[in-house]
């Protein structure tokens, strides 16, 4: 059975830092990785998919990398902003499933 | 711009009543999938469609049900609300291209 864990659980960091949120999954056997937000009270918000035949993806201050061998997958986020405070959320997609399978989430604040 | 909609946003029923939730895009998605989000299991997949008159249960599908008449709309049926039933619903949609989720604002639901 897949399982999914994120590493912390919560994050607290002053603005200007660059973090690393971490992903692992037990089975290898994926389709995807997707990175998910999620603001207070509200839905998810997609930030970046990796499909199993990449490495990484970038988008703007942030940066995911796969390895699927080792189930693992990291969050890069540069140059922390306030406005990043939120839940960063995992999810991966087994093969020959179209569920996702989702960790709990890491809890980040960044203070001014 | 095409988004993907819930309703109500909040909602508080007592034990034994019917509850529908409405899930609406305007992606022209053929694949949405009905979620509920607990503290410490995550989001767990309770239905999911691929395409009008589809429908398919997922991990925790036990006193839902949902029912696709046309491609925009999955609504989600709690036959006889439980208290167990308290959670915060997540309804998504997914491209057929690249499998990126989408997901909506989500529907807070109390049982009393």
């Amino acid at each position: 059975k897949q399982e999914v864990t994120q590493i912390p659980a919560a994050l607290s960091v002053p603005e200007g830092e660059n973090l690393v949120l971490n992903c692992s999954f037990t089975d290898s056997a994926i389709y995807n990785l997707q990175w998910f937000r999620q603001d207070p009270g509200k839905g998810l918000t997609s930030l970046l998919l990796i499909q199993s035949s990449q490495r990484e993806q970038t988008s703007g201050r942030l940066n995911a990398s796969l390895d699927k061998s080792s189930g693992r997958s990291t969050l890069y986020i540069a140059a922390s902003q306030p406005g990043d405070s939120a839940t960063y959320l995992c999810a991966v997609r087994p093969f020959n499933t179209d569920k996702l399978i989702f960790g709990t989430g890491t809890r980040l604040q960044v203070f001014p | 711009d095409a988004e993907i909609t819930q309703s109500p946003r909040h909602k508080i029923t007592e034990t034994g009543r019917q509850v529908t939730l409405a899930c609406h895009q305007t992606w022209n998605h053929n694949n949405m999938f009905w979620y509920r989000q607990d503290l410490g299991h995550g989001l767990r997949l309770i239905h999911y469609s691929y395409g009008v008159q589809d429908t398919n249960k997922g991990e925790v599908s036990d006193g839902y049900s949902v029912s696709r008449s046309n491609t925009e709309d999955l609504p989600l049926t709690l036959e006889s609300a439980a208290s167990s039933q308290t959670s915060v619903y997540f309804c998504a949609s997914r491209t057929s291209g690249t499998y990126e989720q989408y997901f909506g604002p989500g529907t807070r639901l109390t049982v009393t």
